[in-house]
């Protein structure tokens, strides 16, 4: 199984202030075939269910907002949120798809209000 | 717009059988896989089962593989998770969601499970 973790796991956060977190794979995400890196990020927001803000590691779903950019490649990525706004306070989670089953996740970052 | 609405959560006792139900609509249900992922109380997201888009082909993570049997109706857009033997390990909130490639792309609110004497 492909083992995900991610740090911190929480980090205080004023708003404007540029925020980067890390997930790091136990293999490599990158296919070679296609140049992708199999890797997702997720953003769960107290009292709500998990959605979607990033695949292909660098590829923002639609509807998410530009301060938000996933980068890395193989088994090395972060993501950044360039200023971070109030509602940006959440739990974010790295999964990997490369290899499945089991589709796994990081432990999660938890952003706090500092 | 996608919409996917978990129900039949509960409390349930150690050892019984609990069958979750994830009603999907906005999207042509029998065009995607399907996963279930769970969340511990104060814990991360942890995948449990995914089925393909036929129902033909099933996935368990090792922890529920011959206790739980995820399925799905195609003709009534819903996805089910029959949940047997269960222990208080199973204590989560249990989401359902679409399949894209792999991602989970949209999520249900999901339903919880507490398992308890």
């Amino acid at each position: 199984d492909i083992v995900m973790t991610q740090t911190p796991s929480s980090q205080a956060v004023s708003a404007g202030e540029k925020v980067t977190m890390s997930c790091k794979s136990s293999q490599s995400l990158l296919y070679n075939e296609n140049k992708k890196n199999y890797l997702a990020w997720y953003q769960q927001k107290p009292g709500q269910s998990p959605k979607l803000l990033i695949y292909w590691a660098s590829t923002r779903e639609s509807g998410v907002p530009d301060r938000f950019i996933g980068s890395g490649s193989g088994t090395d990525f972060t993501l950044t949120i360039s200023s971070v706004q109030a509602e940006d306070l959440a739990v974010y989670y790295c999964q990997q798809y490369y290899n499945f089953p089991p589709w796994t996740f990081g432990g999660g970052t938890k952003l706090e209000l500092k | 717009e996608v919409q996917l609405v978990e129900s039949g959560g509960g409390l349930v006792q150690p050892g019984r059988s609990l069958k979750l139900s994830c009603a999907a609509s906005g999207f042509t249900f029998s065009n995607y896989g399907m996963h279930w992922i769970r969340q511990a109380p104060t814990k991360g997201l942890e995948w449990v089962a995914s089925i393909s888009p036929s129902g033909g082909s099933t996935y368990y993570r090792d922890s529920v593989k011959g206790r739980f049997t995820i399925s799905r109706d195609n003709a009534k857009s819903t996805l089910y998770l029959q949940m047997d033997s269960l222990r208080s390990e199973d204590t989560a909130t249990y989401y359902c969601a679409t399949d894209q490639f792999g991602v989970m792309d949209a999520w249900g609110q999901g339903a919880s499970v507490t398992v308890s004497s």
